[in-house]
């Protein structure tokens, strides 16, 4: 299993531009997030969705759009790029119900984005 | 105020020394409480959960209190391996709302 993949790695955007940051997992989870962190803000919740085209906002959802068109696939569009956008962006994936190890979120190993 | 707050250290320790960390939350109806590690510059790892009669994963003790709101995590013995940042976490209700302190940098030296 690969787990959580996320691409691009790295990204630079000007301001304005828009892109897709991809998100998939191979572990047939229902539950799919996307957090921004940011230095002394600790993680925050973007979007979420609990299944295939169910999607909901989460605590900072402006200036992000998302789908879930299948149960892997979970992007995060940026609509238009804007400073305040810079952060490090993770996608997490988790079953519905409560595992061995309490409710565990696996997280993609992030996307670092910089806009100009 | 925040609603998982952390004291963000560093704690500097050395190999083999005993190191407890503290959180606490703002959300009495909050369900679910967890310890993350996240490396330097990678995603974050489910460390534990914690659960109301306390429990231990080899030299890892976590306790929660919630009366008081409170969650420890005390590390014992520690190793250059366990330099790293812990974040305290909190599931609120509904959906797996997980709710991030700002994390607790721990450096653990020779």
């Amino acid at each position: 299993n690969a787990g959580v993949t996320q691409t691009p790695k790295f990204q630079v955007l000007k301001t304005g531009q828009s892109m897709t940051l991809q998100c998939a997992q191979d572990m047939n989870h229902e539950y799919m997030s996307w957090y921004r962190q940011d230095p002394g803000m600790g993680l925050r919740l973007i979007h979420y969705s609990v299944g295939a085209g169910i999607t909901d906002q989460g605590e900072v959802p402006n200036g992000y759009n998302v789908s879930r068109s299948t149960t892997e696939d979970f992007p995060l569009r940026l609509l238009s790029a804007a400073p305040s956008q810079t952060s490090v962006y993770f996608c997490a994936s988790s079953y519905p119900t409560l595992g061995g190890r309490g409710y565990e979120q696996f997280f993609g190993p992030g996307t670092r984005l910089t806009v100009l | 105020r925040k609603e998982v707050e952390q004291d963000p250290g560093p704690f500097n320790v050395p190999e083999g020394a005993t190191v407890a960390f503290n959180c606490t939350y703002s959300n009495s109806a909050s369900q679910s409480f967890f310890w993350y590690r996240q490396d330097c510059r990678k995603e974050p790892k489910l460390l534990m959960s914690v659960y109301s009669s306390g429990n231990e994963d080899g030299r890892f003790t976590a306790q929660l209190n919630r009366a008081s709101q409170y969650i420890s995590l005390l590390i014992r013995d520690s190793k250059l391996s366990d330099s790293a940042t812990y974040l305290c976490v909190v599931m609120d209700t509904g959906f797996q709302k997980l709710v991030f302190g700002t994390g607790t940098r721990l450096l653990v030296s020779p």
